[in-house]
This record gives structure tokens, sequence and C-alpha cells, in this order.
């Protein structure tokens, strides 16, 4: 079945350490793929997107994605994390189906920052 | 940018009562979504809302308990009827304005916590 998966439940960096959250994705096509940020008690932020061309993204507030079709990941990073970056990050993939069309999310990542 | 606004933004409900939750869009969208965010959890796809039409529900959800309206490009309604504990969630609204694939964005979300 196609699916996404984030393989890290939690991760846990001190403020001004890198950061890479990992996405993997199943389909026989290249997928349109998205990273959403959900801070407390908020909705979904789209941080990026990756739909063809570049496959290294720039998006909102310092984070960038870069797609690798041969490890089918479109991992999140970014250079230097800020207190503010604590929150869930979900990875999101369009799928174009027979019966429609539809956003798949992975499990999601929940980021903690320690000062 | 356009806005996506929902009401109410959070509610406390008693068990067998049901809820009608608004999704108002600042300029017209090509489609409309409603997601449930379990606690914890990521985003599950309740339907696609249709203008005029019935929307198409995803498997495991039914229009009986979850009837959603759609009147124009601009507005839909979901509703969270005769609700149990097991209903409590955050419950989303999410719209694209191009032609699919695009860009999903997403409205704050309703919180709904059933007693």
């Amino acid at each position: 079945a196609q699916s996404v998966t984030q393989p890290d439940i939690h991760i846990t960096v001190s403020e001004g350490a890198s950061l890479e959250l990992r996405c993997n994705y199943s389909y026989g096509a290249t997928p349109y793929l998205f990273w959403y940020v959900q801070s407390p008690g908020q909705g979904l932020q789209l941080l990026l997107k990756y739909f063809s061309g570049d496959t290294l993204v720039q998006g909102i507030k310092g984070f960038e994605a870069e797609f690798k079709r041969s490890q089918s990941s479109f991992n999140l990073r970014k250079p230097s994390v800020h207190w503010s970056d604590a929150a869930e990050y979900f990875c999101a993939a369009f799928i174009l189906t027979g019966g429609g069309n539809k956003l798949t999310f992975g499990t999601g990542t929940q980021l903690k920052v320690e000062l | 940018s356009a806005v996506i606004s929902q009401k109410p933004s959070r509610d406390i409900c008693q068990r067998g009562t049901s809820l009608t939750i608004q999704c108002q869009v600042d300029s017209q969208v090509t489609m409309m979504f409603w997601y449930r965010q379990q606690p914890g959890q990521s985003l599950t796809l309740i339907a696609t809302a249709n203008q005029g039409s019935e929307a198409t529900y995803e498997s495991g959800f039914v229009i009986d308990k979850f009837p959603i309206s759609r009147p124009n490009l601009t507005f839909s309604t979901l509703t969270v009827s005769n609700m149990s504990p097991e209903d409590s969630s955050i419950y989303l609204c999410s719209v694209v304005w191009g032609r699919v694939p695009d860009t999903q964005y997403f409205g704050p979300g309703t919180r709904l916590t059933v007693l």
C-alpha cells in the first residue's frame, strides 16, 4: 500500500544545533511532497513542497528539504534550530488514485528544543 | 493571502448531542476537505466536500455520523452526530485553490471534547 513514513516519533535537539527530520514514501511514481508544522493548539502551516524540478527546496522559517528518488526520501533540514521551532512536523504526499486524489500524512515527529 | 476560518474554535459537548463546525474561506476554492486528528495522532481524511452534491467519504466514515454540506465555493459544514467521547478530536478544514494536485491549506481547527 502507498504510505508515508516518519521513523522518528520524538526528536530532541539543543537550540542552535542542526536538525534533520526523516520522511520516506512508498509509491510507484514520484509523489507530490509536503512538510507541514503544527504548533501547540494551532492548525497546520505549510513549510515547503516539492512537485518537480530542483530536488532541494527552500521553505519558510529557514527550513529546506531534499528529494532523493533513489532513497524514496524527502528529509527536512534546518542548520540552526530556534526554541520557537518546537512543534510537531508532518510529512505528507499527494496520491493520485483512480478513485480520486488524497493527501496522505505521516505519523508526525514531535520536536523538542532544549535551551 | 487568503484566510480560512473555522467556527467554533473549541467546544465541550455532552454525549449523544451533535455539533456543526463551519469552514469559511475568503475566496473561491476548487476543493474542500475535512480531516480528524485524534489526540496524539496524525491527520485522517474524513471526506471531500463536493459543491452541490453529497460528500465523498473515506473508508470508516459514514454520512449518518458525519454529514457534510458545501452549498457554494467558499463555505462548508461538518456535523459530528450523536457524539461519544471517542469523537474527541481536532477537526480541520482544508482547501485547494488550484487544480489537484496542488497545495492544501488548513484552517486553524476545531478542538472538540465530548464528555
